[in-house]
């Protein structure tokens, strides 16, 4: 079946840029996501690209998507200690109550 | 906009006891809702899709008569979890699907606990 997979942990200093990485194997993927889960809360949206994107550029965060590789990647510049949390890395073939597979999500840790 | 809320946030419950846990989409109408479980340390398993005036879609493995699912308006989504044990201990979110990429906009979850 469908297949995200990501790194599990992260670490950066404070300033730093920080990449996620993220493949999948669902060769229909239409949409892209990248959702952020603070402890303890839900998860939160933070950008997404349809899958004839190569980039998307949303402030701090850079979508790289690689579609022959099937590789997604999340760029986050100038990392502050409030983005500690864990990023999770999804993929959809559709909308309309289509499944969402998610990663297992990437613990980043930013140091001060 | 695009908030979900989920009541309660957390539930302490003796083992045999049934759970209803809400989900609410507060600004927007969700025909589609997601209702997923979370271990610590791991990802998201989708234990079904509700969607509205219809019966809910079931993963493999997630038994439908343990998890009742009810999505009976447009903002109002409840997973009932019938006769919990421990083993059903865990940290339950539900999210709506809004958007034309299908984003889902994802509640605070709640976190069970059974006794």
């Amino acid at each position: 079946g469908e297949d995200v997979e990501q790194s599990l942990f992260l670490s950066v200093r404070e300033g730093d840029s920080s990449v996620i990485n993220c493949t999948y194997t669902d060769s229909s993927s239409t949409y892209l996501y990248w959702y952020k889960q603070e402890p303890g809360a839900g998860l939160q949206l933070l950008t997404y690209i349809f899958s004839n994107m190569d980039m998307k550029q949303d402030q701090r965060l850079t979508v790289l998507l690689n579609k022959k590789d099937k590789h997604l990647s999340l760029r986050i510049a100038d990392t502050q200690t409030g983005d500690s949390a864990i990023y999770f890395c999804a993929e959809s073939s559709g909308t309309g109550g289509f499944k969402t597979i998610f990663g297992a999500g990437t613990r980043l840790f930013v140091k001060a | 906009g695009a908030v979900v809320s989920q009541h309660p946030s957390w539930v302490i419950c003796k083992s045999g006891t049934s759970v209803k846990i809400e989900c609410r989409s507060l600004d927007f109408q969700a025909t589609t809702m997601f209702w997923y479980r979370q271990f610590p340390k791991q990802s998201l398993m989708l234990m079904a899709t509700s969607n509205e005036g219809s019966k809910a879609t079931y993963e493999q493995g997630v038994e439908k008569d343990k998890f009742l699912i009810n999505h009976a308006s447009l903002t109002l989504s409840t997973l009932t979890v019938t006769s919990a044990h421990p083993e059903d201990s865990s940290f339950y979110i539900c999210s709506a699907e809004l958007g034309l990429a299908g984003e889902q906009f994802f509640g605070p979850g709640t976190r069970l606990t059974v006794l």
